[in-house]
Formats: C-alpha cells, sequence, structure tokens
C-alpha cells in the first residue's frame, strides 16, 4: 500500500517568508508526527497529533512554527518569518494509534532558507 | 529527559566483516528502543525494535540487537556486511512508559563499507 507522503520534495525561499509543508499519512493510522533534521544530526521530533488534536507539541521550536491536522489524516507545517536556521529536511511519520507503534516515515521536505 | 548516544559518526567496515554500531541511552525507566537506517535521499526505515519481550531482538537484512538494561546498551550488530549496507544508522528511544510520543533520536552513524 501507499506509504507516507510529503510534498513538496524540495522547497526554497526566502528569509522571511512564510511555507507551508504538507503531510499524507498512511490510510488509518491516527498517529502523525513531525520532525525536523539538520544536517549531520539525527531527526528532532517537533509535535505529534493523535487524530485531529496536537499531543505533544512540546518540541516546537517557538511560536513561528505551527501545524494542523484539521480531519485527522492530512497534516500541514506551517512556518511563519523563515530564517536561515529552518533550513532542514522536514520529516513526517504516522503509526497506527496509541502505544508505542513502529512509526513509518516520509521521504521528507527539504527545506532551504535563503 | 532521556538521551541516546551513538559512539562514531562514521564506521568503516570491509564487505564480510562484522558490523557493530553502538548505541547508549538514558532514561529513567525502561524504555522501548528503535533502530532505523537512512539511504541517500530516502525516508528512514525501521530495521528492528525492542518493546520489553526478548532482549535479543532479529530485524531486517541480517541485523540484530542486544538490549542490556546493566549497561544502558543496544548495540546493533550483523555479521557479515554486504556493500547495500552502506547507510546513515540511527538508534532511538521512546517516551517513559511506552507512549505514542515523538522518539528521541541519537545523531547518527554513517556506515561505510569497503569493498
Amino acid at each position: 500500500g501507499a506509504g507516507v507522503s510529503q510534498t513538496p520534495s524540495n522547497k526554497v525561499t526566502e528569509k522571511g517568508k512564510y511555507v507551508e509543508l504538507r503531510c499524507d499519512p498512511i490510510s488509518g493510522h491516527t498517529a502523525l508526527y513531525w520532525y525536523r533534521q539538520s544536517l549531520g544530526q539525527g531527526p528532532e521530533f517537533l509535535i505529534y497529533f493523535q487524530g485531529t488534536g496536537a499531543a505533544d507539541d512540546s518540541g516546537l521550536p517557538n511560536d513561528r512554527f505551527f501545524a494542523v491536522r484539521p480531519e485527522g489524516s492530512v497534516s500541514t507545517l506551517k512556518i511563519q518569518r523563515t530564517e536561515r536556521g529552518d533550513s532542514a529536511v522536514y520529516l513526517c511519520a504516522s503509526s497506527p494509534g496509541l502505544a508505542v507503534d513502529t512509526q513509518y516515515f516520509g521521504p521528507g521536505t527539504r527545506l532551504t532558507v535563503l | 529527559a532521556q538521551s541516546v548516544t551513538q559512539l562514531g559518526s562514521h564506521v568503516s567496515v570491509s564487505e564480510g566483516a562484522l558490523v557493530l554500531l553502538r548505541c547508549n541511552y538514558s532514561s529513567s525507566v525502561p524504555p522501548y528502543l528503535f533502530w532505523y537506517v537512512q539511504y541517500p535521499n530516502q525516508g528512514l526505515q525501521l530495521l528492528l525494535k525492542y518493546t520489553s519481550a526478548a532482549t535479543l531482538v532479529k530485524g531486517i537484512n541480517g541485523f540484530e540487537a542486544e538490549f542490556k538494561k546493566s549497561e544502558t546498551s543496544f548495540h546493533l550488530t550483523k555479521p557479515s556486511a554486504h556493500m547495500s549496507d552502506a547507510a546513515e544508522y540511527f538508534c532511538a528511544v521512546s517516551p517513559p512508559g511506552g507512549g505514542a510520543d515523538g522518539l528521541t533520536f541519537g545523531k547518527g552513524t554513517h556506515l561505510i563499507i569497503q569493498p
């Protein structure tokens, strides 16, 4: 079946602009995660949704970052007033439910802020 | 707070040799542990996971890992390296209690296979 998909695969923007990154989880998966992976580092947790609600947003670095999942499926990560330090690969993952389940990762969106 | 330490940002082995990638964790309660592999320009793929059942866990592609509570370690091994094993490997730990929150990852180990 289809895996987690993310669009766009690459995004180049200028400092100060607004960007939206989209994640389509595996059908039926209730849990959805966003991570950020900077060059040479492991993925860093940003936010976790269970259904439509953000169950844990403790990883969001500041209030320029926001994510939504209005219908409990597709999620959008939104970054306002982008900064050069926001440049990274943004990964999305989904898993079936509440217990510790395998998280299935998408290919990521590479964001470059000039 | 939890953390994961992967010793060696780069590990080089000859084709056919033993692969050993080290992972140590710190957690206030017994965690669940994962190894993921990332090939160039691809997403992370689960190799194996420990969820408090057998301490020796077998995964895909001939990899296995052993959970050692006394050493707080979860090292990844493969008896014989193949050229296709060249990739980035990440160890990760679940939140305390095994909840469905985000994972904490190590910085990764780049595995190089010499012909």
